[in-house]
């Protein structure tokens, strides 16, 4: 099994609901990863777990809250965005943490779109 | 710091032509250099990878080098296929960070 599993694979919310995304592997990598990708743009760190520990955080807004429930699983939790957090959410896996040699595995990701 | 740019698209080209796609980067230290390709709908995936000087990804007809006295890691294909219609993005990482390029999209047409 080679996959990163996402869902939803897309979300509409307004901006007072909460909602999450989830993200599953099972390829016993130590490492994932949220990204956030908006339209014809590159993907930006949001997130890093490394052994299930939040490692690298790039100053992103608290209204996202990632969770790391076990080394299988991680989730975005989602309160009170705005319009502009509407893109698509990927998630990635890594064997380990690091990202020197290390080859990183996307999920499709999670389309969200804020109203 | 660590950068990396690539050449704008879109690229179009009609199928069994060759393909360039220019990556150049800067980079302190030895990072490791990747091809990321998008097909449409879905997230990135890995096409092919160097992790030193002179080194050679290849995958699925594509090939870069990974050339220190340039600072270049240019991908290539010999004859594209209406199939390869993607975003390629090209990405330098180091310990901490994974620095993709802006992103180059490919329109193949029969």
């Amino acid at each position: 099994d080679t996959e990163v599993t996402q869902t939803p694979k897309h979300l509409v919310m307004g901006m007072t609901n909460k909602k999450s995304l989830k993200c599953e592997q099972h390829m016993g990598h130590r490492a994932m990863y949220w990204y956030k990708q908006k339209a014809k743009k590159p993907p930006e760190l949001m997130f890093v777990y490394s052994y299930e520990k939040l490692s690298i955080n790039e100053s992103v807004p608290s209204r996202f809250s990632p969770e790391c429930p076990n080394s299988s699983l991680l989730n975005l939790h989602l309160h009170a965005l705005q319009p502009e957090d509407s893109a698509l959410y990927l998630c990635a896996s890594s064997q380990f943490p690091g990202f020197g040699n290390g080859e990183l595995f996307f999920g499709e990701g999670s389309r969200l779109t804020v109203l | 710091g660590n950068s990396v740019t690539q050449m704008e698209g879109p690229v179009t080209l009609s199928e069994e032509a060759f393909l360039t796609i220019n990556c150049t980067y800067t980079a302190t230290g030895y990072p490791s250099l990747f091809w990321y390709v998008q097909y449409p709908g879905e997230g990135l995936q890995l096409l092919l990878k160097a992790t030193k000087a002179d080194d050679k990804g290849s995958n699925k007809g594509f090939e870069a080098t990974y050339r220190k006295e340039t600072t270049s890691f240019h991908l290539e294909k010999g004859s594209v296929q209406v199939s390869d219609s993607a975003v390629y993005f090209c990405a330098l990482g180091s310990t901490d960070k994974l620095i993709f390029g802006t992103g180059t999209r490919l329109q193949v047409f029969p």
